[in-house]
């Protein structure tokens, strides 16, 4: 059973960087998928942040790829977020996934982590 | 970058068919993927590929592509469906590959 868990503090203070990470079970994160972040601000629809692959592709929404790295740690099995500088506007839900590797569909989805941006 | 739009709700009694559109240019050329929503739950995918469903997705979920129209058919609403849906495809070649569409909530009436 692949599963995938989130885990980062909750509260980001304005103008500091969020880090996330998300640790997947039941599933080698080596064995051909990519795997992705996904975000949604309260009240509002799904936002795809960035994905990559074992190997180190990547791909980043470039509305936020001035400010977003994405990372994986094989040794671990997880993978992880970084979002510099951010704002009230990065409130949300940040969410991993599992991405399959053909036509990019998120079949394994975390629980979800809410990440609040204030002082 | 890809815009994909959905109806922002869509309302229909139980036992009744349910159709959720995602319009994006030239869709039909694209696999397109539905993902369901519960309330403060992480979004399941229900149908994948314009019209494959994942193991443990009911037969009454279904979908279809075509132009410029991709569709989420919902047959013999349960109250369970209440939700709200996303349709979701990777833009292959752009900078801007993963797009959501912008959401449709089902109620049961």
């Amino acid at each position: 059973q692949v599963q995938l868990q989130e885990s980062g503090p909750g509260l980001v203070k304005p103008s500091e960087t969020l880090s996330l990470t998300c640790a997947v079970s039941g599933y080698s994160i080596t064995s051909g998928y990519y795997w992705g972040w996904i975000r949604q601000p309260p009240g509002k629809g799904l936002e795809w942040i960035a994905s990559i692959y074992h190997s180190g592709t990547t791909y980043y929404n470039p509305s936020l790829k001035s400010r977003v790295t994405i990372s994986v740690d094989t040794s671990k099995n997880q993978f992880s977020l970084k979002l510099s500088s951010v704002t009230a506007a990065d409130t949300a839900v940040y969410s991993c996934a599992r991405t399959h590797a053909g036509t990019y569909y998120f079949d394994y989805w975390g629980q979800g982590t809410l990440v609040t941006v204030s002082s | 970058s890809y815009v994909l739009t959905q109806p922002p709700s869509v309302s229909v009694a139980p036992g009744q068919a349910a159709r959720i559109t995602c319009g994006g240019y030239d869709i039909g050329s694209k696999s397109v993927h539905w993902y369901q929503q519960q309330p403060g739950q992480a979004p399941v995918l229900v149908v994948y590929d314009d019209s494959d469903r994942p193991s443990g997705i009911p037969e009454r979920f279904s979908g279809s592509n075509s132009v410029n129209t991709a569709t989420l058919t919902i047959s013999r609403v349960e109250a369970g469906d209440e939700a709200d849906y996303y349709c979701q495809v990777w833009d292959v070649g752009s900078d801007h590959p993963g797009v959501f569409g912008t959401g449709t909530k089902v109620t049961v009436l």
